[in-house]
């Protein structure tokens, strides 16, 4: 059972547009959410997170948005750069584990 | 050191062999992580340590698969007689401890293929 879902694959965008990556996840126990960038033959790095308490966390052109009632979240990339095409993998964690659970992953192309 | 390293890069391996894996993390770093990816997957956990004690391991496959950290700093996946299906990336993380919301920084992997 994939408690947490990333169901787009791939996604393409024009340079300077903005890019929204998607996660769905199940596990209402949930309250802790990140988000991973990892460029080939490189292990994930830390992007951006988010905690239950907030709807909304943002950094430069990155924003996360999570929508608890929906167990959703969102990546918001603006204005996307061509630096930005990579594989981005939302997680979560429970309150008091260290268990996080990662998505599929979404490749994102940023096309200039 | 400035990162976390894994050693070997890449190992390949006969089915039935047993390999090590090993992990350097960050200096400083008290918690530490290790994953199963396979292609196309997002890492999945398998077990985590602060420093040397290992409070959860619920996510090791089976009782083929162990971990250890000893000194609290270097920590090895050792999988015993290598099965086809244990193919995949295998990558550590640590983060500073503490708290559970620490960032993680990922070493590059070990990709292991058993034939």
């Amino acid at each position: 059972d994939q408690q947490v879902k990333q169901n787009s694959p791939s996604l393409s965008v024009q340079e300077g547009r903005i890019s929204i990556l998607n996660c769905d996840y199940t596990n209402s126990m949930f309250d802790y959410f990140l988000w991973y960038k990892k460029y080939p033959a490189e292990g994930p790095t830390f992007l951006i997170s988010i905690s239950s308490i907030k709807d909304k966390n943002e950094d430069g052109r990155f924003t996360v948005f999570l929508n608890k009632s929906a167990k959703h979240l969102s990546l918001h990339i603006v204005p996307s750069q061509p630096g930005d095409s990579a594989v981005y993998f939302c997680a979560a964690s429970a309150s008091g584990t260290y268990k996080y659970i990662f998505g599929t992953g979404t490749r994102l192309k940023v096309l200039a | 050191g400035a990162g976390v390293s894994q050693s070997p890069r890449y190992k390949v391996t006969k089915r039935g062999q047993d390999v090590t894996l090993r992990c350097d993390p960050i200096s400083s770093h008290a918690t530490l992580y290790w994953y199963q990816q396979a292609l196309g997957q997002g890492p999945e956990f398998l077990t985590y340590f602060n420093y040397e004690a290992q409070p959860d391991k619920s996510g090791l496959p089976s009782d083929r698969f162990s971990a250890e950290r000893p000194e609290g700093s270097i920590s090895t996946l050792t999988i015993q007689r290598t099965e086809q299906r244990d193919s995949a990336m295998y990558r550590c993380a640590s983060s500073l401890g503490g708290q559970v919301n620490n960032e993680q920084f990922f070493g590059p992997g070990t990709r292991l293929t058993v034939l």
